[in-house]
């Protein structure tokens, strides 16, 4: 098992250019979710998806949309990057949103954006 | 003032010291409180899940809630520079959402 995985590692855009952070698990979980990290600030929740077909907004949902694509992948967009998005994304997945019995949120390993 | 505080270090500590790790929160509604280590350049996973108030052990580490003074504490015996790393607390109240401290930096001196 891979567990979370994300695509890109690494990425340097220009401002007003767009990107689509990707995201899979192999896990079979239901819940999906997209953080931003900054120094500082710790982890922040920019959206989440608690099943297959839904999706809602975390603390700092401006300048980003989400997909759920199916039951392993959920992307990330920025439509027109600002310096101000320059920051460690991660993706994290959770066998069911609403239960913490023996549970815990999988994070990948992060994309490491940059906006000049 | 965000909902969860956490200092943000560095913290500097020799081999085999006790290593207390805290933060506070000002949500009453929260009632899960997690530990995640997350290693340089690594995402968080988790150390220690508490729910309520109360201590919970497992082996070298110890999490302690304190919800009449809204404080949340890990503590870390016989610390190894293995445990180099930084410490995020993390709070719920619905079990939907996390909300996370900003992160200690701790690094253990061989």
């Amino acid at each position: 098992n891979a567990g979370v995985t994300q695509t890109p590692k690494f990425q340097v855009l220009k401002t007003g250019q767009s990107m689509t952070l990707q995201c899979a698990q192999d896990m079979n979980h239901n819940s999906m979710y997209w953080y931003r990290q900054d120094p500082g600030m710790g982890l922040r929740l920019i959206y989440y998806s608690a099943s297959e077909g839904t999706t809602d907004k975390g603390e700092v949902p401006n300048g980003y949309n989400v997909s759920r694509l199916n039951k392993r992948e959920f992307s990330l967009r920025l439509e027109s990057a600002a310096p101000s998005q320059t920051s460690v994304y991660f993706c994290a997945s959770k066998l069911l949103a609403g239960s913490y019995y023996q549970e815990t949120q999988y994070f990948g390993p992060g994309t490491r954006l940059l906006v000049l | 003032q965000k909902e969860v505080e956490q200092d943000p270090g560095p913290l500097s500590v020799p081999e085999g010291a006790i290593v207390s790790l805290n933060c506070t929160y000002s949500n009453s509604a929260f009632q899960y409180f997690m530990w995640y280590r997350q290693y340089s350049r690594k995402g968080p996973e988790l150390l220690m899940y508490t729910y309520s108030s109360g201590n919970k052990e497992d082996g070298r580490f110890t999490a302690q809630v304190d919800k009449s003074s809204k404080y949340i504490s890990l503590f870390i015996r016989d610390s190894q520079p293995s445990d180099s790393a930084t410490y995020l607390c993390a709070a719920s109240g619905s079990a939907r959402q996390l909300t996370f401290g900003s992160g200690t930096q701790l690094t253990v001196l061989p």
